[in-house]
């Protein structure tokens, strides 16, 4: 899992609350990303970061927000939740100091919003 | 920006027997071309990867096939075991840019 762990796991929230979802890593790899996963869709970029306070905007990224005031930690926020992000939420690092190379997973973080 | 096509959607196979997975991509830049293999409640895990200048890479079991010219690529399973039941995901990207674009999944399941 090249050292990634997402926090929480599995969440449930209401419509309208804000939500965030953490992501940190233990190898201080440049580049993270965040993904959202759906039925039919496959994997989908939301934000990705290229360094600390360096971030940018995927083909998924309206109603999210990121942070990234750490090397080692990616927040991803959920300002007024909404029943249309419900989704599995996957965090992502490249190891090879590229861009798109080598990215691995996470574990995950179930989100549902009622 | 970059369309990828995964076919098929689901694929069952006997024990034993090889399985095949086939992506069409739209965009002649892309040159990396990831296998994700995605087991339930758990992670995409990285299996393989080939780039536009390799026509094929094999690993054990496992082997992608590359041809630029007709932008597809193809995961190649051979003597498949019940452990090698999962999604399996294929993604192009542009070296030069961020993002990994992904077909929307081959669920295999491998009968014993």
């Amino acid at each position: 899992d090249a050292g990634i762990t997402q926090s929480p796991r599995h969440k449930v929230t209401e419509t309208g609350t804000p939500v965030t979802l953490r992501c940190h890593q233990t190898e201080n790899h440049r580049y993270m990303y965040w993904y959202r996963q759906d039925p039919g869709h496959g994997l989908r970029l939301i934000h990705y970061s290229y360094g600390v306070k360096d971030t940018d905007k995927g083909e998924v990224s309206d109603g999210y927000s990121v942070s990234r005031s750490k090397t080692e930690d990616f927040l991803l926020t959920l300002e007024s939740a909404t029943s249309s992000q419900t989704s599995v939420y996957f965090c992502a690092i490249s190891t090879s100091g590229g861009r798109t190379d080598t990215q691995y997973f996470g574990p995950g973080t179930r989100l549902t919003v009622l | 920006g970059e369309n990828v096509e995964q076919h098929p959607s689901t694929l069952s196979v006997q024990e034993g027997d090889s399985a095949v997975i086939k992506c069409t991509y739209s965009d002649s830049a892309s040159n990396y071309f990831p296998w994700y293999k995605q087991e339930l409640g758990k992670g995409p895990q990285l299996i393989i990867d080939i780039r536009s200048n390799v026509g094929e890479k094999k690993d054990q079991r496992i082997a992608v096939t590359l041809n630029k010219t007709a932008k597809h690529f193809s995961l190649h399973i051979t003597e498949t075991q019940p452990e090698d039941s999962a999604v399996y995901f294929c993604a192009a990207s542009i070296n030069s840019g961020y993002a990994l674009n992904f077909g929307k999944g081959t669920s295999l399941l491998v009968t014993p």
